[in-house]
């Protein structure tokens, strides 16, 4: 069981906005940063929103984040069949003398 | 341009120790950041292992943390991973990583390593 919660699949067509929520608790995304990570089929993680909403550059601003709380969202609109892939969120737990904790992943399928 | 590279042995015995090396260019790991690990059982999510500042100073997952080495060394620009007692649940896929407080800005390419006799 993963420390932050997210769906593990999600679905949409091409153009669609489709959102994936992550929910964790006081002790890492009510007090730090989330960032969101996509994994395409058989390669590395790749760092999709850091610090709650900023896009690295060369990320589409197709791909949005946002935090409410102790809930971090990802939304992606203009779905379009490339971004099918693995998508998690992290952030960082002050607990237990701190440490990085991930959701459990959201499987993205574009119909 | 940041590049990491694991390197290590692909299959290690139960009970035996995992060891990993990552190597960094294009940045030299003294001038900052944290450097972690974290690995990917096959079909399954991500899971942090730990990380290391320049100057030795390291967190760990607290789950792992009893098993859990991780070194650095700054002459070489690459950072370790030492991971004790594996048992067939530590077989995954390892990553490294530049970081800073859960922003994995760089990765490396993944190393699988089997554990099995």
């Amino acid at each position: 069981q993963s420390v932050l919660i997210q769906p593990p699949s999600a679905s949409g067509t091409p153009g669609q906005r489709v959102t994936i929520s992550c929910s964790g608790s006081s002790s890492n995304i009510g007090s730090n940063y989330v960032y969101w990570y996509q994994q395409l089929p058989g390669t590395a993680p790749k760092l999709l929103i850091y610090r709650d909403h900023q896009r690295p550059s060369g990320v589409p601003d197709r791909f949005s984040g946002s935090k409410s709380g102790t809930s971090a969202s990802l939304a992606i609109s203009g779905l379009r069949s490339e971004d099918e892939a693995d998508y998690y969120c992290a952030a960082w737990d002050d607990s237990l003398s701190g440490h990085v904790v991930f959701g459990g992943g959201t499987k993205l399928t574009v119909l | 341009q940041v590049q990491l590279q694991e390197s290590g042995p692909g299959l290690v015995k139960p009970s035996a120790t995992l060891s990993l090396t990552c190597s960094v260019s294009g940045y030299s790991i003294s001038s900052g950041y944290f450097w972690g690990w974290i690995r990917q059982p096959p079909g399954k999510g991500l899971e942090w292992i730990g990380n290391i500042y320049h100057s030795g100073n390291t967190y760990y997952n607290p789950s792992l943390k009893s098993r859990v080495t991780i070194s650095v060394d700054t002459s070489k620009n690459q950072f370790s991973l030492n991971l004790s007692s594996v048992t067939a649940a530590d077989t995954a896929v390892y990553y490294c990583a530049r970081e800073e407080w859960s922003n994995l800005e760089y990765w490396g390419q993944g190393t699988l390593v089997t554990v099995s006799s």
